[in-house]
């Protein structure tokens, strides 16, 4: 099955980026998605086919994907970001939706 | 807004079973594939299975095959999971999502999960 790579952890100050990667067997062939979690509350969609975002989630999240890697950018992180990220594609091979392992954000 | 709301989450016993509900509404439910994805404990999100607009078809993850069985009541607006031989590694809360109405497989809402605990 489709094996998705994330970072456990990457941390950020306030004002700067923070790039949270995906990794992936040509990756950039696949739509990729991403999800913010904060704890105890449900996953929320913040972009979706590589770049783009759903209403009303901020012009600071941003998506590229290319190659073996996708990443979201959050440009300016606040401390309101602070959250674990999903990354998730569709296996076509197996018509399964995979998630990745997730990536803490701490906003520093 | 669009609204998920899972119900029957709790404590059962391993090899005892469990049927969770999602009752949906403002939107047009007959419309959507519809999913279910677990979160164990402190670990990430895992997609156990989804179903199609008329139930003609069905997925599932690898370890719940054969028993786990997702189904829908288009009249009622709801969503299933027969959950069967329930193991502790089982243990995790479940959400119902809404696929989305697009030829890339995401999942646009979720509900706020329930909680299902397998242990002795």
């Amino acid at each position: 099955s489709y094996v998705l790579t994330q970072p456990p952890s990457v941390s950020e100050a306030p004002g700067q980026t923070a790039r949270i990667t995906c990794g992936g067997n040509n990756i950039g062939s696949k739509s990729v998605h991403w999800y913010q979690q904060k704890p105890g509350q449900a996953p929320v969609l913040v972009v979706y086919d590589d770049s783009d975002r759903p209403s009303g989630i901020p012009e600071r999240f941003s998506g590229s994907n290319s190659g073996n890697t996708a990443t979201l950018t959050i440009s300016r992180v606040e401390a309101g970001d602070e959250a674990d990220y999903y990354c998730q594609v569709w296996d076509s091979s197996s018509d399964h939706r995979v998630f990745g392992g997730g990536t803490k954000l701490t906003v520093l | 807004e669009v609204q998920l709301v899972e119900s029957g989450g709790g404590l059962v016993q391993p090899g005892g079973s469990l049927r969770l509900s999602c009752a949906a509404s403002k939107f047009t439910f007959t419309t959507y594939w519809m999913s279910w994805v677990r979160q164990a404990p402190g670990k990430g999100l895992e997609w156990v299975a989804n179903i199609k607009q008329d139930g003609s078809e069905k997925y599932y993850v690898d370890s719940v095959k054969g028993r786990f069985t997702v189904s829908r009541d288009n009249a009622k607006n709801s969503l299933y999971l027969q959950m069967n031989s329930l193991r502790a590694e089982d243990t995790a809360v479940y959400y119902c999502a809404r696929d989305a109405d697009s030829g890339s497989y995401f999942f646009d809402y979720w509900g706020q999960g329930t909680l299902v605990t397998v242990s002795s």
